[in-house]
């Protein structure tokens, strides 16, 4: 079984430019989420879609941060502008419905890492 | 304060030592209790789930929950190098979706 697909894998940006991200995930996770990691912290939840829907982005900064995932399959996460603090790995993962709190648990990409200078 | 605390570590620990992580919580809401396993540029990965109270075991690795102390552990047993990682506790609720609230990470390193 394939893993969760993203790219790029490494990005380097000036403040105030723009940046996308992508992801697949693994074939029939209906689930895709986007988290953020901050160097030293663990993740933290950015956006949930369930299929093509978001079932949470409370977390996302909507002024900056923006996230689709067409066909409810690949998912794009864009930043613009960019700011010092963005600075971290965007992991994205999937799920199967409802088995993210379970044995199965999500399965991350090993997620973009971006530094904006 | 943060949700979920966990000490950033580093650990440092001989081969075949006992490993004890922990983490400690604040809300009494969380039902579904995860520890994580990420390696160096690699995204984490699951590496035992419990619901609620008790304790599980999986070959050299066994969780416990407590919940009326809001703490869980990660013990492994017989420690390898390659057990040589950053370790995330994970938690969520019953009724909230999917969302995972981790802890910091402690970085575990295993020495030959």
């Amino acid at each position: 079984e394939a893993g969760v697909a993203q790219s790029p894998r490494y990005k380097i940006i000036e403040k105030r430019q723009s940046v996308a991200f992508w992801c697949n995930p693994i074939s029939g996770h209906a689930t895709l989420y986007w988290y953020q990691q901050i160097l030293g912290q663990g993740p933290k939840l950015l956006i949930q879609f369930q299929n093509n829907g978001v079932v949470d982005d409370s977390q996302l900064p909507k002024d900056r941060f923006s996230a689709e995932r067409l066909k409810g399959v690949d998912s794009t996460l864009k930043i613009q502008p960019a700011k010092l603090e963005d600075s971290a790995v965007y992991l994205c993962a999937s799920s199967l419905v409802g088995t993210a709190n379970s044995n199965y648990g999500y399965t991350f990409g090993s997620g973009t890492r971006l530094t904006v200078v | 304060q943060k949700e979920v605390e966990q000490d950033p570590g580093p650990l440092s620990v001989p081969e075949g030592a006992i490993v004890s992580l922990n983490c400690t919580y604040s809300n009494s809401a969380f039902q579904y209790f995860m520890w994580y396993r990420q390696y160096s540029r690699k995204g984490p990965e699951l590496l035992m789930y419990t619901y609620s109270s008790g304790n599980k075991e999986d070959g050299r690795f066994t969780a416990q929950v407590d919940k009326s102390s809001k703490y869980i552990s990660l013990f492994i047993r017989d420690s390898q190098p390659s057990d040589s990682a950053t370790y995330l506790c994970a938690m969520s609720y019953s009724n909230a979706g999917n969302m995972l609230t981790f802890g910091g990470g402690t970085r575990l390193m295993v020495k030959p």
